[in-house]
Protein backbone atom coordinates (compact mmCIF):
# COMPACT_ATOMS: atom_id res chain seq x y z
CA UNK A 1 0.00 0.00 0.00
CA UNK A 2 1.47 3.62 -0.98
CA UNK A 3 1.63 5.61 2.21
CA UNK A 4 2.41 8.74 0.21
CA UNK A 5 0.11 8.98 -3.08
CA UNK A 6 0.66 11.77 -5.69
CA UNK A 7 -2.67 11.04 -8.10
CA UNK A 8 -1.94 13.51 -10.35
CA UNK A 9 1.15 11.93 -12.71
CA UNK A 10 1.33 14.83 -14.99
CA UNK A 11 0.54 18.68 -14.82
CA UNK A 12 0.92 21.39 -17.81
CA UNK A 13 1.01 24.94 -16.67
CA UNK A 14 1.66 28.13 -18.80
CA UNK A 15 4.29 30.54 -17.63
CA UNK A 16 3.21 32.53 -15.12
CA UNK A 17 0.37 30.89 -13.97
CA UNK A 18 0.72 29.38 -10.69
CA UNK A 19 1.54 25.37 -10.12
CA UNK A 20 -0.34 23.30 -7.58
CA UNK A 21 1.51 19.63 -6.70
CA UNK A 22 -0.72 18.04 -4.25
CA UNK A 23 0.45 14.85 -1.81
CA UNK A 24 -1.70 12.77 0.23
CA UNK A 25 -0.38 10.24 3.58
CA UNK A 26 -2.13 7.73 5.33
CA UNK A 27 0.23 7.12 7.64
CA UNK A 28 -0.76 9.89 10.92
CA UNK A 29 2.98 9.27 12.32
CA UNK A 30 5.04 11.19 9.38
CA UNK A 31 6.10 14.71 10.97
CA UNK A 32 8.01 15.70 8.44
CA UNK A 33 7.53 16.24 4.90
CA UNK A 34 9.92 17.46 1.66
CA UNK A 35 9.91 17.76 -1.94
CA UNK A 36 12.47 16.89 -4.36
CA UNK A 37 12.73 17.76 -7.76
CA UNK A 38 14.24 15.89 -10.73
CA UNK A 39 15.25 16.84 -13.92
CA UNK A 40 15.98 13.83 -16.61
CA UNK A 41 19.14 11.93 -16.39
CA UNK A 42 20.32 14.05 -13.15
CA UNK A 43 19.41 12.74 -9.59
CA UNK A 44 16.97 14.48 -7.47
CA UNK A 45 17.70 17.77 -5.60
CA UNK A 46 15.76 18.77 -2.38
CA UNK A 47 13.52 21.72 -2.84
CA UNK A 48 11.36 22.46 0.57
CA UNK A 49 10.69 21.21 3.55
CA UNK A 50 7.81 21.23 6.37
CA UNK A 51 7.97 20.06 9.59
CA UNK A 52 4.08 19.06 11.11
CA UNK A 53 4.34 21.69 13.48
CA UNK A 54 3.63 24.53 11.19
CA UNK A 55 0.99 24.41 8.15
CA UNK A 56 3.20 26.55 5.94
CA UNK A 57 6.74 26.96 4.38
CA UNK A 58 7.79 29.69 2.04
CA UNK A 59 10.83 29.75 -0.05
CA UNK A 60 10.89 32.10 -2.94
CA UNK A 61 8.66 31.51 -5.38
CA UNK A 62 7.82 28.06 -3.56
CA UNK A 63 5.27 27.12 -0.48
CA UNK A 64 4.55 24.06 0.73
CA UNK A 65 1.15 24.15 2.71
CA UNK A 66 0.16 21.04 5.08
CA UNK A 67 -3.11 19.89 6.00
CA UNK A 68 -2.83 17.48 9.06
CA UNK A 69 -6.24 17.00 9.48
CA UNK A 70 -6.99 15.79 6.03
CA UNK A 71 -3.52 14.04 5.73
CA UNK A 72 -2.40 16.48 2.58
CA UNK A 73 0.54 19.04 1.15
CA UNK A 74 0.30 20.39 -1.78
CA UNK A 75 3.75 22.77 -3.23
CA UNK A 76 2.58 26.32 -4.51
CA UNK A 77 5.04 27.53 -8.05
CA UNK A 78 4.23 30.95 -8.63
CA UNK A 79 5.28 32.49 -10.96
CA UNK A 80 5.67 29.17 -12.59
CA UNK A 81 8.82 29.16 -15.25
CA UNK A 82 10.14 26.94 -18.31
CA UNK A 83 12.93 25.92 -15.97
CA UNK A 84 10.23 24.34 -13.60
CA UNK A 85 9.03 21.17 -15.72
CA UNK A 86 10.79 18.25 -13.59
CA UNK A 87 9.08 15.42 -12.26
CA UNK A 88 8.47 16.67 -7.94
CA UNK A 89 8.70 14.23 -5.69
CA UNK A 90 6.66 14.22 -2.39
CA UNK A 91 8.59 12.77 0.48
CA UNK A 92 7.66 11.87 4.42
CA UNK A 93 9.42 10.91 7.65
CA UNK A 94 8.83 10.12 10.91
CA UNK A 95 9.70 10.37 14.09
CA UNK A 96 13.32 11.19 13.19
CA UNK A 97 13.45 7.98 11.54
CA UNK A 98 15.73 9.57 8.71
CA UNK A 99 14.53 6.93 6.26
CA UNK A 100 11.65 8.96 3.59
CA UNK A 101 9.17 7.31 1.54
CA UNK A 102 8.53 8.83 -1.71
CA UNK A 103 5.40 9.38 -3.56
CA UNK A 104 5.36 8.51 -7.36
CA UNK A 105 6.28 11.61 -8.84
CA UNK A 106 4.23 13.95 -10.71
CA UNK A 107 5.52 15.87 -13.95
CA UNK A 108 5.50 18.90 -14.24
CA UNK A 109 5.63 21.21 -17.68
CA UNK A 110 5.51 24.81 -17.81
CA UNK A 111 4.61 26.32 -21.66
CA UNK A 112 6.44 29.05 -22.80
CA UNK B 1 26.41 20.66 -4.31
CA UNK B 2 27.30 17.73 -2.02
CA UNK B 3 29.99 15.47 -3.15
CA UNK B 4 28.76 12.34 -4.26
CA UNK B 5 29.66 10.05 -7.05
CA UNK B 6 28.06 7.37 -8.79
CA UNK B 7 29.94 4.80 -10.61
CA UNK B 8 30.02 3.14 -13.73
CA UNK B 9 27.12 6.17 -14.84
CA UNK B 10 25.91 3.05 -17.07
CA UNK B 11 26.11 -0.16 -17.71
CA UNK B 12 24.64 -3.12 -19.82
CA UNK B 13 24.94 -6.80 -18.32
CA UNK B 14 23.49 -10.27 -18.58
CA UNK B 15 21.09 -12.08 -17.00
CA UNK B 16 22.82 -14.07 -14.47
CA UNK B 17 26.09 -12.23 -14.10
CA UNK B 18 27.08 -10.42 -10.62
CA UNK B 19 26.96 -6.37 -10.61
CA UNK B 20 28.22 -4.09 -8.27
CA UNK B 21 27.41 -0.43 -7.86
CA UNK B 22 29.89 1.93 -6.29
CA UNK B 23 28.75 5.37 -4.14
CA UNK B 24 31.16 7.56 -3.08
CA UNK B 25 31.11 10.76 -0.61
CA UNK B 26 32.86 13.19 0.32
CA UNK B 27 30.63 14.98 2.83
CA UNK B 28 31.26 12.28 5.66
CA UNK B 29 27.42 12.03 6.23
CA UNK B 30 26.17 9.25 8.26
CA UNK B 31 23.39 7.81 6.31
CA UNK B 32 24.01 6.50 2.50
CA UNK B 33 21.01 4.82 0.65
CA UNK B 34 20.85 3.14 -2.32
CA UNK B 35 17.17 3.60 -4.50
CA UNK B 36 15.81 2.51 -7.70
CA UNK B 37 12.97 4.86 -9.90
CA UNK B 38 10.94 2.93 -12.55
CA UNK B 39 7.86 4.57 -14.49
CA UNK B 40 5.26 4.20 -12.35
CA UNK B 41 6.97 3.72 -9.19
CA UNK B 42 8.67 6.72 -8.27
CA UNK B 43 11.38 6.02 -5.88
CA UNK B 44 11.71 3.00 -4.17
CA UNK B 45 14.33 1.97 -0.98
CA UNK B 46 16.20 -1.10 -1.28
CA UNK B 47 18.76 -0.94 1.31
CA UNK B 48 20.34 1.72 3.44
CA UNK B 49 23.29 2.51 5.98
CA UNK B 50 23.28 4.57 9.88
CA UNK B 51 27.07 3.45 9.60
CA UNK B 52 29.96 1.44 8.95
CA UNK B 53 28.85 -1.97 8.55
CA UNK B 54 25.57 -0.85 9.76
CA UNK B 55 22.84 -1.62 6.78
CA UNK B 56 19.11 -2.44 6.81
CA UNK B 57 16.75 -3.24 4.16
CA UNK B 58 14.34 -1.32 2.48
CA UNK B 59 11.53 -2.08 0.61
CA UNK B 60 12.68 -3.62 -2.33
CA UNK B 61 15.91 -5.43 -1.02
CA UNK B 62 15.69 -8.88 -2.37
CA UNK B 63 18.10 -9.77 -4.93
CA UNK B 64 20.63 -7.17 -3.27
CA UNK B 65 22.95 -6.47 -0.85
CA UNK B 66 25.05 -3.74 0.20
CA UNK B 67 28.45 -3.15 2.19
CA UNK B 68 29.90 -0.05 3.52
CA UNK B 69 33.46 -0.89 5.20
CA UNK B 70 34.16 2.99 5.08
CA UNK B 71 32.43 6.07 5.77
CA UNK B 72 32.91 7.18 2.50
CA UNK B 73 31.85 4.21 0.19
CA UNK B 74 28.59 2.25 0.04
CA UNK B 75 28.28 -0.82 -2.47
CA UNK B 76 25.04 -2.22 -4.13
CA UNK B 77 25.58 -5.69 -5.51
CA UNK B 78 23.43 -8.06 -7.70
CA UNK B 79 24.40 -11.14 -6.76
CA UNK B 80 22.85 -12.43 -10.04
CA UNK B 81 21.18 -10.01 -12.05
CA UNK B 82 17.63 -10.23 -13.57
CA UNK B 83 15.85 -8.42 -16.41
CA UNK B 84 13.80 -6.85 -13.80
CA UNK B 85 16.52 -5.35 -11.97
CA UNK B 86 17.04 -3.01 -14.92
CA UNK B 87 16.39 0.56 -13.49
CA UNK B 88 18.19 3.48 -12.89
CA UNK B 89 19.82 3.71 -9.34
CA UNK B 90 20.34 6.40 -7.25
CA UNK B 91 22.65 6.87 -4.30
CA UNK B 92 21.51 9.34 -1.53
CA UNK B 93 23.58 10.75 1.52
CA UNK B 94 22.45 12.62 4.57
CA UNK B 95 23.39 14.20 8.11
CA UNK B 96 20.99 13.34 10.27
CA UNK B 97 22.60 15.50 12.41
CA UNK B 98 22.02 18.88 10.56
CA UNK B 99 19.09 17.70 8.26
CA UNK B 100 16.40 15.67 7.50
CA UNK B 101 17.24 16.30 3.67
CA UNK B 102 18.90 14.16 1.32
CA UNK B 103 21.53 14.67 -1.05
CA UNK B 104 21.35 12.47 -4.24
CA UNK B 105 24.16 10.93 -6.73
CA UNK B 106 23.68 11.45 -10.73
CA UNK B 107 22.70 7.88 -11.23
CA UNK B 108 23.12 4.62 -12.78
CA UNK B 109 21.80 3.60 -15.54
CA UNK B 110 21.61 -0.22 -15.56
CA UNK B 111 19.96 -2.90 -18.21
CA UNK B 112 20.01 -6.47 -17.72
CA UNK B 113 19.41 -8.19 -21.01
Amino acid sequence: DQQVKQNSPSLSVQEGRISILNCDYTNSMFDYFLWYKKYPAEGPTFLISISSIKDKNEDGRFTVFLNKSAKHLSLHIVPSQPGDSAVYFCAAESGGSYIPTFGRGTSLIVHP
Amino acid sequence: DAGITQSPRHKVTETGTPVTLRCHQTENHRYMYWYRQDPGHGLRLIHYSYGVKDTDKGEVSDGYSVSRSKTEDFLLTLESATSSQTSVYFCAISDPESSYEQYFGPGTRLTVT
